[in-house]
C-alpha cells in the first residue's frame, strides 16, 4: 500500500480556474506538509498542519489554502491559478517526536504535476 | 535559505564508493544533520540522519565531523539505481514537527 498517496499524479488548466489536490497518509502520523518544486528543481515548504493545526505557512499567497478534515488527509486548495503556479506539488507526513526530540523522517508521495495554461 | 552546501554533481563508477560531501559551519547544537535523495519524478525519499555521532543503515553510512560543520554520505557500493539529486539537510526542530529546507544538493550520476 502506497504510504503517502496523491491526486491526481497530472492536472493541466487554464489560468483563473479552481483547482484542488488531495493528500491521503496511511502512516498513523500525526503531520504533514505540502512542498512546491518548480522549474529550477528547488523544493520549498508551504504548508504543515499538525492534528489538523496549521503550523508552518511559508508566506505562500492567500490563494493557496490547505484544508486538513483529518489527521490523515491535507488537501490543498488554490483559487484563480495563475501561471506562476505550475510545478509539482509534494504532500509529505512525519511524526512528531516526544519532549522535543526529533521524530520520524519525512515520507513524501509523487507529486503532482500542475501545468496552468 | 538553505543552510547547507553541496557540490552540484559528482559522477561515480558502478560499484564504487560515492562520498557525497556537505558543509554545514553554522549548524547549531541541536539542529540534525538528514539526507535525501530524489530520483527522477518522483518524491524526495530519507535515506539517513545523525546529531553527532556515525551512522549506517541498510542504504548508507553518514559521518560527521566532530566539529559538527561537515558531514558525508557515503553508498558503499553504487548502482545504476543509485542515480538521483542527493539533498543534505539541516533540521530545525519545533514542538511540532522539524521542517525541512532544501538546497540545490548533489546531482549524483552512477554510471556502468
Amino acid at each position: 500500500d502506497t504510504a503517502v498517496s496523491q491526486t491526481p499524479k497530472y492536472l493541466v488548466t487554464q489560468m483563473g480556474n479552481d483547482k484542488s489536490i488531495k493528500c491521503e497518509q496511511n502512516l498513523g502520523h500525526d503531520t504533514m506538509y505540502w512542498y512546491k518544486q518548480d522549474s529550477k528543481k528547488f523544493l520549498k515548504i508551504m504548508f504543515s498542519y499538525n492534528n489538523k493545526e496549521l503550523i508552518i505557512n511559508e508566506t505562500v499567497p492567500n490563494r493557496f489554502s490547505p484544508k486538513s478534515p483529518d489527521k490523515a488527509h491535507l488537501n490543498l486548495h488554490i483559487n484563480s491559478l495563475e501561471l506562476g503556479d505550475s510545478a509539482v506539488y509534494f504532500c509529505a507526513s512525519s511524526q512528531v517526536g516526544e519532549s522535543n526530540q526529533v521524530g520520524s523522517p519525512l515520507h513524501f508521495g509523487n507529486g503532482t504535476r500542475l501545468t496552468v495554461t | 535559505d538553505a543552510k547547507t552546501t553541496q557540490p552540484p554533481s559528482m559522477d561515480c563508477a558502478e560499484g564504487r564508493a560515492a562520498n557525497l560531501p556537505c558543509n554545514h559551519s553554522t549548524i547549531s547544537g541541536n539542529e540534525y544533520v538528514y539526507w535525501y535523495r530524489q530520483i527522477h519524478s518522483q518524491g524526495p525519499q530519507y535515506i539517513i540522519h545523525g546529531l553527532k555521532n556515525n551512522e549506517t543503515n541498510e542504504m548508507a553510512s553518514l559521518i560527521i565531523t566532530e566539529d559538527r560543520k561537515s558531514s558525508t554520505l557515503i553508498l558503499p557500493h553504487a548502482t545504476l539505481r543509485d542515480t538521483a539529486v542527493y539533498y543534505c539537510i539541516v533540521m530545525m526542530i519545533y514542538n511540532q514537527g522539524g521542517k525541512l529546507i532544501f538546497g540545490q544538493g548533489t546531482e549524483l550520476s552512477v554510471k556502468p
